[in-house]
């Protein structure tokens, strides 16, 4: 009963580095997300995949990097970590049926860049 | 574009008693689904409640419950009998029934006072 899975739950990073958040779901979920939080702003969309091979920008794509090469993954890469990168990550994923529009959220990843 | 609005960053309300938080979105679309999300300090995103915009009848799950009111483009989220594991940040979230997108407000904190 794992559903969404997201590693690591913390790191830290110094400006510069390059790191790949890891989502993985077990719900055979055709869409998956990536959110990031920042006090104030709620949860804005990075960018998302409807499917294996499709992979679609959101409202905050600059600075990531994202790949769907089977449904059960969804990475999320920082090629070259800024300060304003720090944030809360969290992945998302939802069926394509009937019950498309319920979206299960991981347990976040927190991010600090130095 | 679509836009969800919470204008109440910090409500509290009393152990016991009722409390409601405010959420309005701006949309063209006919279809659409809106969600409450509650996000307690464990950061953990869960589901509180969902309404589908052509369905009439407002949603309620046990103390919750919500106003919508489809004209006004007003989805308030009222809590019965506030305990206190009812404390976290609330999300309001639309999606359209075409989208892939989901659009989240900036979020409510709630304090319940013992």
């Amino acid at each position: 009963n794992a559903g969404v899975t997201q590693t690591p739950k913390f790191q830290v990073l110094k400006t510069g580095q390059s790191m790949t958040l890891q989502c993985a779901q077990d719900m055979n979920h055709e869409y998956m997300s990536w959110y990031r939080q920042d006090p104030g702003m709620g949860l804005r969309l990075i960018h998302y995949s409807v499917g294996a091979g499709i992979t679609d920008q959101g409202e905050v794509p600059n600075g990531y990097n994202v790949s769907r090469s089977t449904t059960e993954d969804f990475p999320l890469r920082l090629l070259s970590a800024a300060p304003s990168q720090t944030s809360v990550y969290f992945c998302a994923s939802r069926t394509g049926g009937l019950a498309k529009n319920i979206q299960y959220f991981g347990a976040g990843t927190r991010l600090s860049v130095l | 574009a679509q836009t969800v609005t919470q204008s109440q960053p910090e409500m509290s309300v009393q152990e016991a008693e009722t409390v409601t938080l405010s959420c309005t979105y701006d949309t063209s679309e006919s279809n659409y689904y809106l969600f409450w999300y509650k996000q307690p300090p464990s950061r953990q995103m869960i589901l509180v409640i969902r309404q589908e915009a052509y369905k009439q009848q407002n949603a309620t799950e046990n103390r919750f419950s919500v106003n919508f009111q489809k004209a006004a483009k007003s989805f308030s989220l009222k809590i019965s009998d506030s305990q206190l594991g009812d404390t976290a940040m609330y999300f309001c979230a639309f999606i359209s029934n075409t989208g892939n997108q989901f659009y989240f407000g900036t979020g409510t904190s709630l304090t319940v006072i013992p």
